[in-house]
């Protein structure tokens, strides 16, 4: 079975600029999460997509948005990026919550 | 107050020593992960347990679903164990589904 694959792995974008990562899930789930670990503090959740519909969001703006594709795959998309948004963004899949989620590796995005 | 607590933040060992670290949550949850990130690099989940114990290889997982507590052991500690080990609970049902991590215990192993 295939893992939970993040891209880029890297990213420098600049203030006010829009970006999107991308995330595949494992094979077989049907639920991707998204979070922001900023340096030296636990990841924080962001928002769940469950079969393409958003069922649970963190306390972000609404300039954190999010897709879900029919594969099970996901997007993050920030619009107007400041430098707070500086941070390791994971993306973890599930085939239900309550079963445990693999994890990809992370994007990490520098906003200068 | 958050609703997952580690402890300690941070540990420093020699090698070879038992090393314990605490999870207390405050919350109505359906399982636990203990995670395991390297410096700058993704996580990865050693232990997903909703009772009792668990054990793969030197480390060591339990939970208190009543005192609403878990532990990580890890015995005869290596340098290689060296990194942040993170706790983070499965909420217990609807769209509660998604994780809540605690901080993380920074843990170095010295030679």
């Amino acid at each position: 079975e295939t893992g939970v694959t993040q891209s880029p792995t890297h990213l420098i974008k600049t203030r006010g600029q829009q970006v999107t990562l991308r995330c595949s899930s494992q094979s077989g789930h049907n639920t991707v999460s998204w979070y922001q670990q900023a340096l030296g503090q636990g990841p924080q959740f962001i928002f769940q997509y469950y079969r393409e519909e958003e069922n649970g969001r963190g306390n972000f703006p609404p300039r954190f948005s999010g897709l879900q594709f029919p594969n099970y795959s996901s997007e993050l998309n920030v619009n107007a990026l400041e430098l707070d948004d500086s941070a390791l963004y994971l993306c973890a899949s599930s085939g239900g919550g309550r079963y445990g989620y693999t994890f990809g590796s992370g994007t990490r995005l520098t906003v200068v | 107050k958050n609703e997952v607590e580690q402890s300690p933040q941070n540990l420093t060992a020699q090698e070879g020593e038992f090393i314990t670290i605490n999870c207390s949550y405050s919350v109505g949850i359906s399982a636990l992960h203990w995670l395991q990130q390297h410096p700058g690099g993704g996580i990865v989940s050693l232990f997903m347990l909703s009772s009792g114990k668990k054990k793969h290889g030197r480390l060591i997982a339990t939970i208190n679903i009543q005192e609403k507590h878990s532990s990580l052991h890890i015995t005869a500690s290596h340098p290689r164990d060296s990194a942040v080990y993170i706790c983070a609970v499965i909420g217990s049902g609807g769209s509660n589904y998604k994780l809540t991590f605690g901080k993380g215990t920074l843990l170095t192993v010295n030679p």
